[in-house]
């Protein structure tokens, strides 16, 4: 079946970096993209960005250029999430969810179990 | 508009009808597919309803969505304690290049 398993939480201080990983499994990695959402405490879901998992290339969401990069290993079937520069407003749960074509606007049908970033000093 | 809105809450008995809104604009709801997910606390989203009325295998067939210009709808019938959980909207908006959620409805079953 199809899994998306995220890595653990993390606890970070200001100006540092951290970075998430979404293991994926259980279907064709590079047939699907995979989006990333943020949820900050409190707030609606917000759209990051995506990556064609086919091509490599991310597209990012407005407000999300900079210091969020995604990237991939398409080797492992994980994508990684990582943000530099923390600030305390980085502090959220982070998703990745399957989009479920390779564009970006398609239906995300599948959805990782969340990773929590703690930004503080 | 680039905002999904959606009731913070609606409640309902067992065995009960219920419905929660999803409202948008022409450029989200009004041209693209409408999904719904059901959240409970601590956990991952999971898809409920997509391109606006379809359920994936699995969801029962309680569970119904709808979309008329800029507004969607999720009803629930036949309501179960077990339905108790957030429920949001999302869709890709063309002005943004985006995917829009909503704030998510609470659905308490009395």
């Amino acid at each position: 079946q199809v899994q998306l398993v995220q890595s653990g939480s993390e606890v970070k201080k200001p100006g540092t970096s951290v970075k998430i990983s979404c293991r994926t499994s259980g279907y064709s990695f590079g047939a699907y993209g995979l989006s990333w959402v943020r949820q900050a405490p409190g707030q609606r879901l917000e759209y990051m960005g995506w990556v064609n998992t086919y091509f490599g290339f991310p597209i990012y969401g407005q407000g999300f250029g900079g210091r969020f990069v995604f990237s991939l290993d398409t080797s492992v079937r994980t994508a990684y999430l990582e943000i530099s520069d923390l600030e305390a407003g980085d502090t959220a749960v982070y998703y990745c969810a399957r989009v479920e074509s390779p564009y970006g606007d398609s239906n995300i049908d599948y959805w990782g179990q969340g990773t929590r970033v703690t930004v503080s000093s | 508009q680039s905002v999904l809105t959606q009731p913070p809450s609606v409640s309902g008995t067992p065995g009960q009808r219920v419905a929660m809104s999803c409202s948008g604009g022409n450029s989200n709801i009004g041209s693209n597919y409408v999904s719904w997910y059901q959240q409970f606390p601590g956990t991952a989203p999971k898809l409920l309803i997509y391109k606006n009325d379809q359920r994936p295998s699995g969801v029962p067939d309680r569970f119904s969505g709808s979309r008329s210009g800029s507004s969607a709808s999720l009803d629930i019938s036949g309501l179960r304690s077990e339905d108790e959980a957030h429920y949001f909207c999302a869709v890709w908006d063309d002005s943004l290049s985006g995917r829009l959620f909503g704030g998510g409805t609470k659905l308490t079953v009395l």
